[in-house]
C-alpha cells in the first residue's frame, strides 16, 4: 500500500517561515490535501488539491508538489498555527485508497 | 452551515459490536461521498471508511475489512459505521468527514469515542 513520509516535528520562530514535507513514491502525480490539527479538536482542512486553499484558511498556507515531495509552507508563522499537520492522498490504485502521513507537530519557538 | 454530529461510542468489550452514526445537516447529503476517519489516543489519523453519495461504492482499509461496514440513509441524511468483532486496536476517536470531490474530507464532525476494553 500507498506510504507517506513527514518528519515527526518541525520547528520555527514567530515571524518565519516552517516548511513541512510529505514524501511519497512519485507523489507528484497524485492530489495532496493537508489538515492542520490543534490538540483536543477535529481536524481542518488548510490545503486541498496541492496549493488550493478552502475559504476561510489565511493565505499564508500554501502548498506545492512535484517529483516524490509535497511541501506544506506556511509563511509569517503565527503563535497560533502550533499544530499536527497532516498530508493526505487518495490512491485509487488501491483496494484501500485512503492514506495519511503520520503528521508533524509543528512548534512556535 | 455544515455540521456533522457523531454518536454512539462507548466502552465495549473485545469481540463485541457498535454501531455510530453521524447526523448531517446544511448541506445536499445525498450529493456526497462520506468518510469516517479515526485517531487512536496520541496517535495518527487513519482513514477507515469510504462511501460513494449513492451507497454504490465502499472502501475499507485494511486494518477493519471484513469487521466494519459502512452505509448511509440519504432520506434520514445519515451515515452509520457498523463495527463487529471489535479488538483493543480499534479504540479511537471516530471521526465522520464529507468529501467535496478530490477524495479529501471539508468538513469534520467532532468525534465519538470508543474504546474496546474488558
Amino acid at each position: 500500500s500507498y506510504v507517506l513520509t513527514q518528519p515527526p516535528s518541525v520547528s520555527v520562530a514567530p515571524g518565519q517561515t516552517a516548511r513541512i514535507t510529505c514524501g511519497g513514491n512519485n507523489i507528484g502525480s497524485k492530489s495532496v490535501h493537508w489538515y492542520q490539527q490543534k490538540p483536543g479538536q477535529a481536524p481542518v482542512l488548510v490545503v486541498y488539491d496541492d496549493s488550493d486553499r478552502p475559504s476561510g484558511i489565511p493565505e499564508r498556507f500554501s502548498g506545492s508538489n512535484s517529483g516524490n515531495t509535497a511541501t506544506l509552507t506556511i509563511s509569517r508563522v503565527e503563535a497560533g498555527d502550533e499544530a499536527d499537520y497532516y498530508c493526505q492522498v487518495w490512491d485509487s490504485s488501491s483496494d484501500h485508497p485512503g492514506v495519511f502521513g503520520g503528521g508533524t507537530k509543528l512548534t512556535v519557538l | 452551515q455544515v455540521q456533522l454530529v457523531e454518536s454512539g461510542g462507548g466502552v465495549v468489550q473485545p469481540g463485541g459490536s457498535l454501531r455510530l452514526s453521524c447526523a448531517a445537516s446544511g448541506f445536499t447529503f445525498s450529493s456526497y461521498g462520506m468518510h469516517w476517519v479515526r485517531q487512536a489516543p496520541g496517535k495518527g489519523l487513519e482513514w477507515v471508511a469510504f462511501i460513494r453519495y449513492d451507497g454504490s461504492n465502499k472502501y475499507y482499509a485494511d486494518s477493519v475489512k471484513g469487521r466494519f461496514t459502512i452505509s448511509r440513509d440519504n432520506s434520514k441524511n445519515t451515515l452509520y459505521l457498523q463495527m463487529n468483532s471489535l479488538r483493543a486496536e480499534d479504540t479511537a476517536v471516530y471521526y465522520c468527514a464529507k468529501d467535496p470531490g478530490p477524495k479529501a474530507f471539508d468538513y469534520w464532525g467532532q468525534g465519538t469515542l470508543v474504546t474496546v476494553s474488558s
